[in-house]
């Protein structure tokens, strides 16, 4: 069974940057086709898609964040990263990591989800 | 303000028929498949249908999907209390190159 976690500091201050990490486990991350996902939803709001990573490295992210925004995978490891720079209130979530059926697709499988919050 | 437009609630009593809508434009929904998640309250979401009108394994058959146009639909039967829950629909927007959500559809099992 897939599974996936998310790892990284639960509060973050503002203007510095926020770093997750999804560890993949009973499953290889470098599959074809599969895309990973970070996916946040803000507390009481609804799903927000950040980006998108495939194995090889090539990545689709949120035009209205892209500038703040690095994913990255590690393929000996399993993992992929998420890096959000110049943190604002704004940016409190919960952030979810996922597997994405293709880079237009369905995410089918989910982490727990990790609450980052923004705050001095 | 999200880029799909779903109703903020819908409820129905058990056993009754409820449908969620989604309403997107020519460049998500018009183009591509939608997919629905639930949402259970502290919870990560559940994929709940895929491309539009498919089931994952393990999804009842009392929830079912459809699209037509840059409308898509999600039909939920025999209603019963654990389908008590958040519905969000995704589609791939080609214009923003990037997946979009709907702002989720409050369910309440009277």
């Amino acid at each position: 069974q897939l599974r996936l976690q998310e790892s990284g500091p639960g509060l973050v201050k503002p203007s510095e940057t926020l770093s997750l990490t999804c560890t993949v486990s009973g499953g290889s991350i470098s599959v074809r086709y599969y895309y990973w996902g970070w996916i946040r939803q803000p507390p009481g709001k609804g799903l927000e898609w950040i980006g998108s990573i495939y194995y090889s490295g090539s990545t689709y992210i949120i035009p209205s964040i892209e500038s703040r925004v690095t994913i990255s995978v590690d393929t000996s490891k399993n993992l992929f990263s998420l890096r959000l720079r110049s943190v604002a209130a704004t940016d409190t979530a919960v952030y979810y990591c996922a597997r994405g059926a293709g880079p237009a697709r369905d995410f089918d499988y989910w982490g727990r989800g990790a609450l980052v919050t923004v705050s001095s | 303000q999200s880029v799909l437009t779903q109703p903020p609630s819908a409820s129905g009593a058990p056993g009754q028929r409820v449908t969620i809508s989604c309403s997107g434009s020519s460049s998500n929904i018009g183009r591509n498949t939608v997919h629905w998640y639930q949402q259970i309250p502290g919870t990560a979401p559940k994929l709940l249908i895929y491309t539009s009108s498919q089931r994952p394994s393990g999804v009842p058959d009392r929830f079912s999907g459809s699209k037509s146009g840059t409308s898509a639909s999600l039909a939920i039967s025999g209603l019963q209390s654990e389908d008590e829950a958040v519905y969000f629909c995704a589609a791939w927007d080609d214009r923003l190159n990037g997946a979009v959500f709907g702002g989720g559809t409050q369910l309440t099992v009277l």
